[in-house]
């Protein structure tokens, strides 16, 4: 049920570009990616939708594509303050339940060097 | 300001000590939940909740319990049953209509 990230860690110069990956075995609903700097609480950075919605937040950018289940993160220009860990969660509600809920995939670190 | 405040920040434990992990939402949110981080895991779901007086099990919830009495609180009780207890522990909460999550700034819970 836990998507799959890809890559595990990137390390980048400031002003490189990099793309994370978010796959998911299950049909997915919506995706969520959030960041998270170390020792402190995941930040909320965007929401994609079904229907192949492209949402943005600053320089970074993501896609959603629902036939082939998985959605890709776009940092472009990377800046210092990129670095971090990124999570990728996706939307589902379990067969029995009426609640939705997150299913998080296990993060890739990004370390952006000046 | 509204926001989720979680506390405290560090707490330690001797093994076999039940503790208590508040988690209070000011944001008036529905929606509350619990996650567990450790290095390399990514976040995994303890407990859940969607209305008060209602909640359901995630994908760790042994050794774990939760309540919610209130809109506002979804504190979260670690056991003395619970093998593993050392970790941090993160709470977050969303409307219904976004499921955009919230986080709490997190307890970081030392068991020994």
């Amino acid at each position: 049920q836990q998507p799959v990230q890809s890559p595990q860690a990137v390390i980048l110069r400031e002003g490189e570009d990099a793309v994370i990956n978010c796959s998911s075995s299950k049909a997915l609903y919506s995706v969520h990616w959030y960041r998270q700097k170390h020792g402190e609480a995941p930040v909320f950075l965007m929401i994609l939708l079904k229907g192949g919605e492209q949402k943005g937040h600053e320089k970074i950018s993501a896609s959603f594509n629902e036939k082939k289940q998985q959605s890709s993160l776009y940092l472009t220009a990377s800046q210092l303050s990129y670095s971090g860990t990124y999570f990728c969660g996706t939307w589902r509600i379990d067969r029995g339940s009426t609640l939705g809920r997150l299913y998080f995939g296990r993060g890739t670190q990004l370390t952006v060097w000046p | 300001d509204g926001g989720i405040t979680q506390s405290p920040k560090y707490l330690f434990r001797k093994e076999g000590q039940n503790v208590t992990l508040s988690c209070e939402q000011n944001l008036n949110h529905d929606a509350m939940y619990w996650y567990r981080q450790d290095p390399g895991q990514g976040l995994r779901l303890i407990y859940y909740s969607q209305i008060v007086n209602d909640f359901q099990k995630g994908d760790i919830a042994e050794g774990y319990s939760v309540s919610r009495e209130k809109k506002e609180s979804f504190p979260l009780t670690v056991t003395s049953a619970q093998k593993n207890p050392t970790a941090f522990y993160l709470c977050a909460s969303s409307t219904q209509g976004s499921h955009e999550q919230y986080f709490g700034p997190g307890t970081r819970l030392t068991v020994t």
